[in-house]
């Protein structure tokens, strides 16, 4: 069965630093791997999506990358900013049971980055 | 761009009174979803509908029924409210395949 981990679960960083967050999943077989982001409160918004056969993707000072082989993801966060706290959430699709959408999440890192 | 809208945002119920949750989106997606995020348990998987007029179980559907109205809703009903339902209950919706998922705000649902 898929499982997701993320490392750090929390993670508190003063404004203006490089940051990685980490995503490791157990089964390699993957279709896509989603980044998401949650306000506290709100609901998720989708950040990037990389497809299995991409290395990463960018948006704007997000950066992810895509290890199948070694079941892991990380998202860099450039310069970050207050505005960029939050709980990020990354999930894959459950392949086994043939569903592409039907995503596993990892717990996600909640992230706090002050001034 | 509405994206995907959940109503009601806020519910309290007591046991054993039943309730729908709605949702709908306007992006012409194909698959529908409906997942729970419980503290420590993260997001899980309820109910999900591949396309208009199929739907399937996923992770944890005890205690719930979903209706695929058509292509655009998706709604879930709990039947008889127990205090274990006490959840934040999020819809989706994605594409068929392999496309990115978007989510509702949420629907924040307490059973006393």
């Amino acid at each position: 069965k898929q499982e997701v981990t993320q490392i750090p679960a929390a993670l508190s960083v003063p404004e203006g630093e490089n940051l990685v967050l980490n995503c490791s999943f157990t089964d390699s077989a993957i279709y896509n791997l989603q980044w998401f982001r949650q306000d506290p409160g709100k609901g998720l918004t989708s950040l990037l999506l990389i497809q299995s056969s991409q290395r990463e993707q960018t948006s704007g000072r997000l950066n992810a990358s895509l290890d199948k082989s070694s079941g892991r993801s990380t998202l860099y966060i450039a310069a970050s900013q207050p505005g960029d706290s939050a709980t990020y959430l990354c999930a894959v699709p459950d392949a086994v049971s043939g569903g592409y959408n039907k995503l596993i999440f990892g717990a996600g890192t909640r992230l706090a980055v002050h001034p | 761009n509405a994206g995907v809208t959940q109503t009601p945002k806020f519910q309290v119920l007591k046991t054993g009174q039943s309730m729908t949750l709605q949702c709908a989106q306007d992006m012409n997606h194909n698959s529908m979803y409906w997942y729970r995020q419980d503290p420590g348990m993260g997001l899980r998987l309820i109910y999900y509908s591949a396309s208009e007029g199929t739907t399937d179980k996923g992770e944890v559907p005890n205690g719930y029924n979903v209706s695929r109205l058509n292509k655009r809703e998706f709604s879930l009903r709990l039947e008889s409210a127990a205090p274990s339902q006490t959840s934040v209950y999020f819809c989706a919706s994605s594409k068929t395949g392999k496309s990115e998922a978007f989510f509702g705000q949420g629907t924040r649902l307490t059973v006393v």
